[in-house]
């Protein structure tokens, strides 16, 4: 277990559709990382925060956003669904955000199934 | 522009040998990170290993270990007196430190122990 939670665990919806994926980090950590792991793109960064602000953007799409919030949990918003959006979702966490040593743990991912 | 490469899309090991599993990358940034990561069929993304690039040894956990290679660029993962629970898919991973320390993976290597 590494100390991130995500929730939910699965999520089937419809094309068209919005939905919010959520993240809590371990515990003193202060970064927060999203993923999206998918079969025809593999696992790509999508956003960073590091306590509380926007810290480095990957290739997300506009249709998404997310935000950490003051007790450092974060949500990835999904909108305007399409089937291509279906995948693997991580969140991951560090400690810092600033050098390059802090490893990232991975939370148990939410699984997205777009209809 | 930063690549990890993993070419070895799958492999097969016997119970109880050691098993190399390959990592190139290519930067011209002098201040990295480098990761290996363990996800088993269940999709957890588990953490193994980390190597900073001015890490003077090569990094060790228990049965994994990193043969780090700076001037070829490579950091290939091994792990001694394999497991059938060793049996997930492995991903290569990279920080660097201009990129706001999102981690860029590999495509994953397969690895299957055998009996």
């Amino acid at each position: 277990d590494s100390g991130v939670t995500q929730t939910p665990k699965h999520l089937i919806t419809a094309t068209g559709q919005r939905v919010t994926l959520r993240c809590s980090p371990r515990s003193g950590d202060l970064s927060v990382y999203w993923y999206q792991q998918s079969l025809d793109q593999g696992l790509q960064f999508l956003i960073q925060y590091y306590n509380g602000e926007e810290r480095a953007k990957g290739n997300i799409l506009e249709r998404f956003s997310a935000q950490q919030f003051p007790d450092l949990h974060s949500e990835l918003n999904l909108s305007s669904l399409e089937l291509g959006d279906s995948a693997l979702y991580f969140c991951a966490s560090s400690e810092g955000g600033l050098t390059a040593s802090y490893e990232q743990y991975f939370g148990p991912g939410t699984r997205l199934t777009v209809t | 522009a930063q690549k990890i490469t993993q070419t070895q899309p799958g492999m097969f090991v016997q119970e109880k040998e050691a098993v190399t599993l390959d990592c190139t990358y290519d930067t011209s940034d002098p201040s990295y990170g480098l990761f290996w990561y363990k996800q088993p069929s269940s999709g957890e993304m588990i953490f193994l290993i980390y190597q900073g690039s001015y890490d003077q040894q090569n990094a060790t956990e228990g049965r994994y270990s990193l043969n780090f290679q700076k001037a070829r660029k490579s950091a290939n993962l091994v792990i001694s007196a394999s497991q059938l629970g060793d049996s997930a898919m492995y991903f290569c991973a990279m920080i660097f430190t201009g990129g706001g320390n999102k981690l860029t993976f590999g495509t994953g290597t397969q690895l299957k122990v055998e009996l």
